[in-house]
């Protein structure tokens, strides 16, 4: 099962400019988690927000949660060639048993 | 901090023949383990959970007599994959729960192919 969307699908942007990758989510949480992952290879875990948090930083990400709407958003500043990755929301019900349920990702692209 | 070791990374089958994917956890007790799967270009998708000393939870449209789970000890769940045909070729990746309700851990994904 999935929890829900994530836009856009696919994003280019040039060297230095941001970007920003949504996620909407449909049941309560306990937390929402972003992960990373290249092409061909594993998951990497970036950043973890709570449901009683709004926004938290992590050197060049931004997440922000908005648990009224359902939806997070991860923004990464001044974009680098090494971001080219797929980028995956995962919604977490903090329940021993349970796992993350993860979103249709973001496949973004940087280019120099 | 814990660590989810997955083997194989990669491994490359004829059809008809069965491959067992091994996911440990290395430095906590995990009663609960999960294995996704992944086709390319898509997202990860829960197959099943694997709860230590029971029978595994399957998701819907998941073959539990394709796709043995078994979870014999705290550290050590196994994913079977019996009589692999080409459309099981796919990216495998299991988890682990430290503590609980703690933070859940990944392994690094068993790439499996099937000719």
């Amino acid at each position: 099962s999935q929890q829900g969307e994530e836009d856009p699908q696919a994003l280019s942007i040039q060297e230095g400019e941001n970007a920003t990758m949504n996620c909407s989510y449909k049941t309560s949480i306990n937390n929402l988690q972003w992960y990373r992952q290249n092409s061909g290879r594993g998951l990497v875990h970036l950043i973890l927000i709570r449901s009683n948090e709004r926004e938290k930083h992590s050197g060049r990400l931004r997440v922000t949660l908005d648990t009224s709407k359902k939806s997070s958003s991860l923004l990464i500043t001044a974009s680098r060639a090494a971001d080219t990755a797929s980028y995956f929301c995962a919604t977490d019900a903090g329940q021993a048993g349970t796992a993350l349920i993860f979103g249709k990702g973001t496949t973004l692209s940087v280019s120099s | 901090g814990a660590v989810v070791s997955q083997h194989p990374s990669r491994v490359i089958c004829k059809s008809g023949t069965s491959v067992k994917i091994e996911c440990r956890s290395l430095d906590f007790q995990a009663t609960t383990m999960f294995w996704y799967r992944q086709f390319p270009k898509q997202s990860l998708m829960l197959m099943a959970t694997s709860n230590e000393g029971s029978k595994a939870t399957y998701e819907q449209g998941v073959e539990k007599d394709k796709f043995l789970i078994n979870h014999a000890s705290l550290t050590l769940s196994t994913l079977t994959v019996t009589s692999a045909h080409p459309e099981d070729s796919s990216f495998y990746i299991c988890s682990a729960r430290a503590g609980g309700a703690g933070i859940q851990y990944f392994g690094a994904g068993t790439r499996l192919s099937v000719l």
